[in-house]
């Protein structure tokens, strides 16, 4: 089953504005959550993480919001720039995951000028 | 700082033949390093955690005698697709986890095999 699901499979912005990703997870033990950015034919890059025990993570234009009761995790990235478009993928852990990580099946940002 | 490489970048190989494919973390140690394959259009699909020192753990519908992985040091691993068959034509990614307290892992550029 998808214990992390990320619901839109693409998003398109313009230039300068914000992007919103939006992550769900089904699976309570998840403590430790990740942003990965992954152009194609390449690996995924590490962007930005937020442990459980806070709701707002920020390194420069990426900020990531947890909502601990909603299960939901949301990044924003602020001003989107054209070298974002990337497909997204948000990622969990928890002490039940082995150090594992449960991959949603992104989102496919265009960042259009 | 927490690069991780691969090598090779593409392979292209004979069916039934053997394929070896490095992942190394080369600023930082890593007890652990994953083994994923991507199809296109789809997520990341974990294929066996290698732990130095230890055997792989393989996940559920992965044969471990078709994929065999070897993690001989803290900065090393490899994965070996064995009697490569064209169904196996796939793109290839290892990540690595630092030594310590943390879950984040860090990816190398990945591998494509193709197979004739």
């Amino acid at each position: 089953d998808q214990q992390v699901k990320q619901n839109s499979p693409s998003l398109s912005v313009q230039e300068g504005r914000i992007s919103i990703l939006n992550c769900d997870y089904t699976n309570s033990m998840f403590d430790y959550f990740l942003w990965y950015k992954k152009y194609p034919a390449e690996g995924p890059t590490f962007l930005i993480s937020i442990s459980s025990i806070k709701d707002k993570n920020e390194d420069g234009r990426f900020t990531v919001f947890l909502n601990k009761s909603a299960k939901h995790l949301s990044l924003h990235i602020v001003p989107s720039q054209p070298g974002d478009s990337a497909v997204y993928f948000c990622a969990a852990s928890g002490a039940d995951s082995w150090g594992k990580l449960q991959f949603g099946a992104g989102t496919q940002v265009v960042v259009t000028p | 700082g927490a690069v991780v490489s691969q090598h090779p970048s593409w392979v292209i190989c004979k069916s039934g033949t053997s394929v070896k494919i490095e992942c190394r973390s080369l600023d930082f140690q890593a007890t652990t390093m994953f083994w994923y394959r991507q199809f296109p259009k789809q997520s990341l699909m974990l294929m066996a955690t290698s732990n130095e020192g230890s055997k792989a753990t393989y996940e559920q519908g992965v044969e471990k005698d078709k994929f065999l992985i070897n993690h001989a040091s803290l900065t090393l691993s490899t994965l070996t697709v064995t009697s490569a068959h064209p169904e196996d034509s796939s793109f290839y990614i290892c990540s690595a986890r630092p030594s310590g307290f943390t879950d984040t892992q860090y990816f190398g550029p990945g591998t494509r095999l193709t197979v004739l």
